[in-house]
């Protein structure tokens, strides 16, 4: 398996566009979870999927930031409208029993 | 409440030389523990497992790292560092598949 796949590696946008980052997970795995990286803040669990369906959402900083999984091969984040703290490095990563984790997304918000 | 501390944001060590980096949990059951790897501009990557058994566990790339349950603790050791080991060290635990992660240790490697 190829491992988890995100996309793009490397975004950067203006203030108030919208952003949309991409994970496929590795196959089989039926967790999937989004992180958000920052120096001040470190790994911060945002949303997880099990078996496609959202479980707990309460690390989603704000009605912006919304995810989805409409299949078990493809998820997406989405912000909007972007805002220049929501620049960070996102995690994407899924899970039998141990969880592997994606290359990630480095987002810049100008 | 599952909780992860990594005492040292950095470390620094000299190539060749041993290296322990400190891990301590909170957790009210028999705990999940985790290490793992971020090289620069990298996703994490799994050093090592505990889920039961043997509490020396070895993994990836010469790591090992002990349990101790009196100690609430899971130090990752490697006997002799390489360059390439500098990289940020993540600790985490977890009673099954959502892992609390710590803020990680900066390993830096003086030649």
């Amino acid at each position: 398996d190829a491992g988890v796949i995100q996309s793009p590696r490397h975004e950067v946008t203006e203030m108030g566009q919208e952003v949309t980052l991409r994970c496929k997970p590795i196959s089989g795995h039926d967790y999937l979870f989004w992180y958000r990286q920052t120096m001040m803040r470190g790994l911060e669990l945002l949303i997880y999927f099990n078996n496609n369906v959202p479980i707990d959402d309460s690390g989603m900083p704000e009605d912006r930031f919304s995810a989805k999984m409409p299949n078990a091969s493809f998820s997406t984040l989405k912000i909007q409208p972007s805002e220049p703290r929501d620049s960070a490095v996102y995690f994407c990563a899924s899970s039998g029993d141990i969880q592997y984790f994606g290359a990630g997304t480095r987002l810049s918000v100008l | 409440a599952q909780s992860v501390t990594q005492p040292d944001i950095h470390i620094t060590v000299s190539e060749g030389a041993s290296l322990e980096l400190r891990c301590n949990y909170s957790y009210g059951a028999t705990p999940y523990l985790f290490w793992y790897v971020q090289s620069p501009g990298q996703g994490l990557q799994l050093l090592l497992k505990y889920f039961s058994g043997d509490t020396l566990v070895q993994g990836i790339k010469g790591f090992e790292a002990e349990f101790k349950r009196s100690q609430s603790s899971f130090n990752l050791r490697k006997p002799s560092v390489h360059w390439s080991d500098a990289a940020e060290y993540f600790c985490a635990v977890g009673g099954s598949y959502i892992p609390t992660f710590g803020r990680g240790t900066s390993l830096i490697v003086h030649p």
